[in-house]
């Protein structure tokens, strides 16, 4: 079964402070993601990578950087926290390619940005 | 833009009926179309999914049917038991094989009482 474990479950931050969402998948899968989600908007992507030092902009990127460093490892960085950015983050990752299309979620991080 | 809509938000059925779950979208070139399940506090997990090349595709107790012509597309879970509770999220994609062009619909909440 494939793994995607993210870090920390729960945050809670201070508007303008920094935080960096992590999350490290066992799956060896080239494509990783991040979305948002949040109560009447479903899932929201934010950014994407296709392999480690790829970091592509999803639809939701404002305010939001990402690194991924290795093939395991996706991190989400807000530079400076703003309260709009309150939700469940969920990180994925996917073989990619027709037929390949499955994704795998982490169990997501609850953010609350006062 | 394009977009996906799930026209039940909340589903409730007696254990051992069925529940049926609708989904619409808007992009002809949709070609891709996966059902992924939520549990309380949990990440998403994929459960079935279908291309455009059919029209109906059955996996154990689910069933999911295509209708290219309505741009519809629905799961049926048969039989359902109360682990089937949870929410179920629609989606559709016209890059086959790129996950970073799926449209989520917004959920269904799915209760099966005993």
């Amino acid at each position: 079964e494939a793994a995607v474990t993210q870090s920390p479950r729960n945050k809670v931050a201070v508007t303008g402070g920094k935080v960096t969402l992590s999350c490290n998948q066992t799956n060896n899968h080239n494509n990783m993601y991040w979305y948002r989600q949040d109560t009447g908007h479903g899932l929201r992507l934010i950014h994407y990578s296709y392999g480690a030092g790829s970091t592509e902009k999803g639809d939701i990127p404002d305010g939001y950087k990402a690194s991924r460093p290795s093939q395991e490892n996706f991190s989400l960085i807000l530079e400076l926290a703003t309260p709009s950015q309150t939700s469940v983050y969920f990180c994925a990752s996917g073989l990619g390619g027709a037929g390949a299309e499955t994704l795998y979620f982490g169990s997501g991080t609850r953010l609350t940005v006062l | 833009g394009e977009k996906v809509e799930q026209h039940e938000s909340t589903l409730s059925v007696r254990e051992g009926d069925s529940a049926v779950i609708n989904c619409t979208y808007t992009d002809t070139a949709s070609s891709y179309f996966p059902w992924y399940k939520q549990e309380a506090g949990k990440g998403l997990h994929f459960v079935i999914d279908i291309r455009s090349n059919v029209d109906r595709k059955q996996s154990q107790r689910l069933i999911v049917l295509l209708d290219k012509k309505a741009k519809r597309f629905s799961l049926h879970i048969t039989a359902t038991q109360p682990e089937d509770s949870a929410i179920y999220f629609c989606a559709a994609s016209r890059g086959v094989g790129d996950n970073s062009k799926l449209i989520w619909g917004l959920g269904t909440s799915l209760v099966v009482n005993p």
